[in-house]
């Protein structure tokens, strides 16, 4: 079945740890990726996409991800965690289907 | 630029009880979607309109839930009658283009109790 596999539940990182969190998608054809962040009481919001070109993909808050097509992964990495990135973390792919399926996201707790 | 606004915040309701809950997306984006996020798991679409036009409710359990978005801006969810699995926060997206070319903006949810 098409799906989208995160594979943290729970991270818990001290301030100044890197972060990688895993995104796996089972999805055979043309993929946008994308990764969401929900702070405690807030919604969700964009943290970063791939739509194509440059597999490397920058986005707000210095976090980063590589989309590597062999692997049908799009981890997203920050070298530097702080405290105010405590927050859930979602993995998003749009298919052909033009809908957005969501992984079951990654809680990240960082610990001043 | 308003973001999208959801109504109500929180519901507490019996089961077998209905419930509707309302959303008015950003202003110009024809593309609207609810989504279901039950406690530990991500989103999980349960409608999406393109206007006042259904694009895909595969995932909608008709039996008792019903959307709707007549003038192709604002949406009702309903859910009749309402059982315990249906406990969840209920989150209405949209997006200018189609999520397949843009982001999708969201909501802050509805989260609904059902006892």
């Amino acid at each position: 079945a098409q799906s989208v596999s995160q594979h943290n539940h729970h991270v818990i990182l001290s301030e100044a740890a890197s972060l990688e969190l895993g995104c796996n998608y089972s999805y055979g054809g043309t993929v946008n990726l994308f990764w969401y962040v929900q702070y405690p009481g807030q919604h969700l919001q964009l943290l970063l996409k791939y739509f194509s070109g440059d597999p490397l993909v920058k986005g707000i808050k210095g976090f980063e991800a590589e989309f590597i097509k062999s692997k049908f992964s799009f981890n997203l990495r920050k070298p530097s965690v702080q405290w105010s990135d405590t927050a859930e973390y979602f993995c998003a792919v749009i298919t052909n289907n033009n809908d957005m399926r969501f992984g079951a996201g990654t809680r990240l707790t960082v610990k001043p | 630029e308003a973001g999208v606004a959801q109504s109500p915040r929180y519901k507490i309701i019996e089961k077998r009880q209905s419930v509707a809950f309302w959303c008015n997306p950003i202003s110009g984006h024809a593309t609207l979607y609810w989504y279901q996020q039950i406690l530990g798991q991500g989103p999980k679409l349960l409608i999406q309109f393109q206007n006042n036009g259904v694009v895909d409710d595969s995932q909608l359990p008709k039996d008792r839930f019903s959307a709707e978005r007549l003038k192709g801006v604002d949406s009702t969810l309903k859910i009749q009658p309402a059982k315990l699995e249906d406990s969840a926060v209920y989150l209405c997206a949209s997006s200018f283009t189609g999520g397949n070319t843009g982001e999708l903006f969201f909501g802050e949810g509805s989260r609904l109790t059902v006892l």
